[in-house]
């Protein structure tokens, strides 16, 4: 079946570094795509979304990435901060519900 | 912040037990999910509801049940808890199909 995924499970990076976070995904039909943020104890929160007729779109510190072509998606995060440790999902809607990548563990070391 | 709760946050329980994991939400939103994920893991949808009186299976097959009398609130019960049942259950809920806001979520160990 088709999928979201991610390339990397875990990402270390430096304070004050940016972070880039990837996504493949395999259903060209998809037209809407969203990154969530997980912190330890916690549900998902929202970062950012996308929908299929953009290649980019900026929020606070972030910014998401879209490339049709090869079918990936990557979350850019700038001046990466110790509170930006967390697992990072992205998912995209698939038949009307959104199917969830297996995330990306980002570590920020001081 | 989402106005979306669930109760309880931790619940350690003896194999065979009936168990309810409480989800309420105050957004108003029609659509509800449970989703079950594993440490670190990805999320896997197991329930579903559009509206009131209506529930639906998810693509990861569950032994749980779900309920959706009113709006605000989709309850999940497992009628006979299995150590195979330990995960973190998250509910969700959004207005249309694509925004999802989730609760804490409930960390649940059979024992």
């Amino acid at each position: 079946g088709e999928s979201v995924g991610l390339h990397l499970p875990t990402l270390s990076v430096q304070e004050g570094d940016n972070s880039i976070i990837n996504c493949a995904y395999s259903n060209s039909a998809s037209d809407y795509f969203i990154w969530y943020k997980q912190e330890s104890g916690k549900g998902p929160q929202f970062i950012i979304d996308i929908r299929s007729n953009m290649d980019k779109r900026q929020g606070q510190r972030v910014t998401v990435l879209l490339n049709k072509t090869v079918k990936h998606l990557s979350l850019q995060i700038a001046a990466t901060q110790p509170g930006d440790s967390a697992v990072y999902f992205c998912a995209e809607k698939n038949d009307y519900k959104l199917s969830f990548g297996a995330g990306t563990t980002v570590t920020v070391r001081a | 912040e989402a106005d979306i709760y669930q109760t309880p946050r931790y619940l350690v329980i003896g194999t065979g037990k009936k168990i309810t994991l409480e989800c309420s939400q105050t957004m108003g939103h029609d659509k509800m999910y449970w989703y079950q994920q594993d440490p670190g893991m990805e999320l896997h949808l197991i329930h579903y509801s559009y509206g009131v009186n209506s529930t639906e299976k998810g693509d990861l097959s569950s032994e749980s049940t779900v309920s959706r009398i009113r709006t605000e609130h989709f309850p999940l019960t497992l009628e006979s808890a299995r150590p195979s049942h330990t995960s973190q259950y998250l509910c969700a809920s959004s207005r249309g199909v694509e925004k999802l806001f989730f609760g804490s979520g409930t960390q649940l160990s059979v024992l």
